[in-house]
């Protein structure tokens, strides 16, 4: 079965410093991983998706994420970070029902403070 | 493009009593999910339909919980009776085709407190 880990439930950073949020991933087979946030009252929002295409993948918001198939890990990076990316992130996984549906798995969370 | 609409926003019952949600997907996406979303977790899938037929319920409470999703546009998620466990937020998403290559949108959501 398909799961995600993400490393650290809370991350602090300073507004202008590089943010890190980390998540490993289990699977069988090729995944598809996904990066949301959701900010507070808000509904979830795709950042970014890898589908096994390049391995450096790039979001919005300045975000981007890379595939390690060695490490087995999708992490999360920003080189500077902003108040407004204050936030909780998922990381997530596909599972494959073998055809054209799969479901989304959802780790645990971050949550991202930013400091002034 | 309008974006999944899900209401109420909020609901508050007490234990014992029913409840349901009712979700507008964005046109044309033939799956939809439901989700349940408790504080400080991740959220987790209870049902999964393509156009109207139930993809995955594994994760569904059967005996309590209940989803439709008549035509294969709107669905409607029902708990009878809730119990205090059942506090949480429950998202519905939609997608094209599935989420292997594409994008799942999230509803606001709905907050429901069982007191």
């Amino acid at each position: 079965a398909q799961s995600v880990t993400q490393l650290d439930s809370h991350v602090s950073v300073s507004e202008g410093t590089p943010v890190l949020l980390r998540c490993n991933y289990s699977s069988s087979y090729s995944p598809s991983l996904f990066w949301y946030v959701q900010h507070p009252n808000k509904g979830l929002q795709l950042l970014l998706k890898y589908t096994s295409a390049a391995t450096l993948v790039k979001g919005i918001n300045g975000f981007e994420a890379e595939f390690k198939k060695s490490e087995t890990s999708f992490h999360l990076t920003k080189p500077s970070a902003h108040m407004s990316d204050a936030a909780e992130y998922f990381c997530v996984v596909t599972q494959n029902y073998g055809g054209a549906t799969n479901k989304l798995i959802f780790g645990t969370g971050t949550l991202l403070a930013v400091q002034p | 493009e309008a974006g999944v609409a899900q209401s109420p926003r909020y609901k508050i019952i007490e234990k014992r009593q029913s409840v349901a949600f009712w979700c507008n997907p964005i046109s044309g996406h033939a799956t939809l999910y439901w989700y349940q979303q408790i504080l400080g977790q991740g959220p987790k899938l209870l049902i999964q339909f393509q156009n109207n037929g139930v993809v995955d319920d594994s994760q569904l409470p059967k005996d309590r919980f209940s989803a439709e999703r008549l035509k294969g546009v709107d669905s409607t998620l029902k708990i009878q009776p809730a119990k205090l466990e059942d506090s949480a937020v429950y998202l519905c998403a939609s997608s094209f085709r599935g989420v292997r290559t594409g994008e799942a949108f999230f509803g606001q959501g709905t907050r429901l407190t069982v007191v």
